[in-house]
């Protein structure tokens, strides 16, 4: 079993809609989650970091964290073309050490 | 502040050969890692760096090593190169290397080896 798992999609959704993303982890030790965003050809930039139980809004963006089913989520609201990208979803173990899943790959349509 | 640099940001070599990729992190982050990024494997965590001791490292060989200077500054060196080192290198640093600290990614060294 994978550490840290993602649909690697793609995920296609109509501009301004909702895009949902999930992630599910297997270390319960986990403390730390976070959500980047990586354009082919660029490195990761934070999108959203979670530390506790619920959900954390920030713009159009919601992350929700369960740490009972260890699961990791991220609404996109009103979804924009500049949103398509790959949404890497990543738990850190130990030391600094992210894990990160394989990512998903958003396309917004026009 | 300067965002993370990497240097070189492409680099081609051949089978055998070694390669040597630096890191500078943004100022008064002491915390320094490095991951690779392959189509296949994904992002992965080699190794981190905090105040020139590596207190971390991910499942990779031991051709691939790293060191820090005590201006944080990180190198990490790859020796005796195979195809399947081809990958996207990234860095990344955080102020103190605390697990909730969010880290920040230098542009990466894109390798290609032939």
């Amino acid at each position: 079993q994978k550490e840290v798992e993602q649909n690697s999609g793609p995920l296609s959704v109509p501009e301004g809609a909702i895009a949902s993303l999930n992630c599910t982890y297997s270390d319960r030790g986990s403390q730390s989650f976070f959500w980047y965003r990586q354009y082919s050809g660029k490195s990761p930039e934070l999108i959203m970091s979670i530390y506790s139980n619920g959900d954390k809004e920030d713009g159009r963006f919601t992350a929700q964290l369960n740490k009972a089913s260890q699961y990791v989520s991220l609404l996109i609201r009103d979804s924009q073309p500049s949103d398509s990208a790959t949404y890497l979803c990543a738990v850190t173990t130990g030391f600094q050490k992210l894990v990160f899943g394989t990512g998903t790959r958003l396309l917004v349509s026009p | 502040k300067a965002g993370v640099t990497q240097t070189p940001r492409y680099l081609i070599k051949t089978r055998g050969q070694q390669v040597t990729l630096s890191c500078s992190p943004i100022s008064g982050h002491r915390s320094v890692s490095w991951y690779q990024q392959t189509p296949g494997q994904g992002l992965q965590f080699l190794f981190e760096y905090f105040s020139e001791t590596q207190r971390n490292k991910g499942n990779f060989p031991g051709r691939f090593s790293g060191r820090q200077f005590s201006n944080s500054r990180s190198e990490m060196n790859v020796s005796t190169l195979e195809l399947g080192d081809s990958a996207l290198y990234l860095c990344a640093s955080t102020p103190l290397g605390l697990g909730e600290e969010t880290q920040y990614f230098g542009p990466g060294t894109r390798l290609l080896v032939l």
